[in-house]
């Protein structure tokens, strides 16, 4: 099983500010088979970026993911008020058998 | 638009059953898998099991395999998920999800909690 890591935990950030989260994998993710998911309290959560780094249909351009082989970023250049929520990253080089990582809380400071 | 919608949580006691279903619209609902991903009370995602578009293959985590069965009505657009000999740590919130690579729709979710 691949074990994914991410950090930190929670960030504390103002609107305006980048957030820059990071996820690490305990193997080697092939292919950049690396999402990165959105989740608020009470909803669906919604898929940003698939393939490390290609957005997801609708996704806005200030969400932008990078790396491969075991570090991966997820990056959003200026917060807005609707961005505070936990991201998940989720690996699917082993699909279905699919994991993810504990997530990151991105709070208002 | 693209909709998945779960039904089916609630009270169930342990060693009991419930099962979930997911009705889909928007999308050739055949042409793809399914999964089921939950989230236990203050923990993070866990993905519990999948099916092929046809239906002829499931896979199943370990936690679970052996008690839940998942099944498929494509003429009805609807996943289900039968969940039995239910115990205390499989309480969460299930979620359904399009796909079984990176999920590209989401349910918002729907709890089951296993208690007596």
């Amino acid at each position: 099983e691949i074990v994914l890591t991410q950090s930190p935990g929670t960030l504390s950030l103002s609107p305006g500010e980048r957030a820059t989260l990071s996820c690490r994998a305990s193997q080697s993710v092939s292919s950049r088979y690396l999402a990165w998911h959105q989740h608020k309290p009470g909803q669906a959560p919604r898929l940003l970026i698939y393939g490390a780094s290609k957005r997801a249909t609708g996704i806005p351009d200030r969400f932008s993911g990078s790396g491969s082989g075991t570090d991966f970023t997820l990056t959003i250049s200026r917060l807005e008020p609707e961005d505070f929520a936990v991201y998940y990253c989720q690996q699917y080089d082993i699909s279905p058998r699919n994991t993810f990582g504990g997530g990151t809380k991105v709070e208002i400071k | 638009d693209v909709q998945v919608l779960e039904s089916g949580g609630g009270l169930a006691q342990p060693g009991g059953s419930l099962r979930l279903a997911c009705g889909a619209s928007g999308f050739i609902f055949s042409s793809y898998a399914m999964s089921w991903v939950r989230q236990a009370p203050g923990k993070g995602l866990e993905w519990v099991s999948s099916i092929t578009g046809s239906g002829d293959t499931t896979y199943y985590a370990d936690s679970v395999k052996g008690r839940f069965t998942i099944s498929r009505d494509n003429a009805k657009n609807t996943q289900y998920l039968q969940m039995n000999s239910l115990r205390a740590e499989d309480t969460a919130v299930y979620y359904c999800a399009k796909g079984w690579g990176a999920y590209e729709y989401w349910g918002q979710g729907t709890l089951v909690t296993v208690s007596s």
